[in-house]
């Protein structure tokens, strides 16, 4: 059973770029978390999303950053204009119905120039 | 609103020492609680949770018991290998929050020969 997938794992995009960032849950995991890491900080909480549904925004810049999780295929995190400080480690976690425990995939590294 | 205070780091320890990492939190109602791990270069790994007060999580040789009392979830292990080094997270979830993590900022444990 494959885990939760990430692509691209590096990705390097000028200012004024846009960034999309995939992630694949694992199999027979409805629900998707987005996280934000900045550089020797914790994680915050971006989106959760459940398919073709977001459920909670709350931690989500209000612009330039969408998400979706469409009915087939992964979840896409979206930044528009990227800027520096969008250079971060974004992960994405993914959970089955009604648990609590959410499961990791490695993250991509956007490194804006 | 909730969060989470981890004890800063940098942590140096020997090989075979006693690991404390402190984690308290402040929360409304009866939040899980968790440790996570991040080996460098890579996600995110579910270490242990507990989700009720006395609750005790273990696994590979760490443990945690749920205090309520004292609202903290410390990380300990009797006796630390090169292997462990890696940053540690603490992290709270609500069911009614839709289970999205809050998590400290990490502490980075170096365990050297």
């Amino acid at each position: 059973n494959a885990g939760v997938m990430q692509n691209p794992r590096h990705l390097v995009r000028r200012r004024g770029q846009e960034a999309r960032l995939r992630c694949s849950p694992m199999k027979g995991h409805s629900h998707v978390y987005w996280y934000r890491q900045l550089p020797e900080e914790g994680l915050k909480f971006m989106v959760y999303l459940q398919k073709e549904n977001i459920i909670d925004e709350s931690g989500m810049p209000k612009e330039r950053f969408s998400a979706e999780f469409p009915k087939e295929g992964p979840s896409i995190l979206r930044i528009q204009q990227v800027v520096r400080g969008d250079s971060a480690a974004y992960f994405c976690a993914s959970s089955p119905e009604a648990s609590d425990t959410q499961y990791f995939g490695p993250g991509t590294r956007l490194t804006v120039l | 609103g909730d969060s989470v205070t981890q004890m800063e780091g940098p942590v140096t320890l020997s090989e075979e020492a006693f690991l404390t990492i402190n984690c308290t939190y402040t929360a409304t109602g009866y939040p899980s609680l968790f440790w996570y791990v991040q080996y460098p270069g890579e996600g995110l790994q579910l270490l242990l949770k507990a989700t009720k007060a006395d609750d005790k999580g273990s696994n590979k040789g760490f443990e945690a018991t749920y205090r309520k009392e004292t609202t903290s979830f410390h990380l300990e292990k009797g006796s630390v290998q090169v292997s462990d080094s890696a940053v540690y997270f603490c992290a709270l979830s609500h069911l009614g929050g839709y289970n999205k993590l809050i998590f400290g900022a990490g502490t980075r444990l170096a365990v050297h020969p």
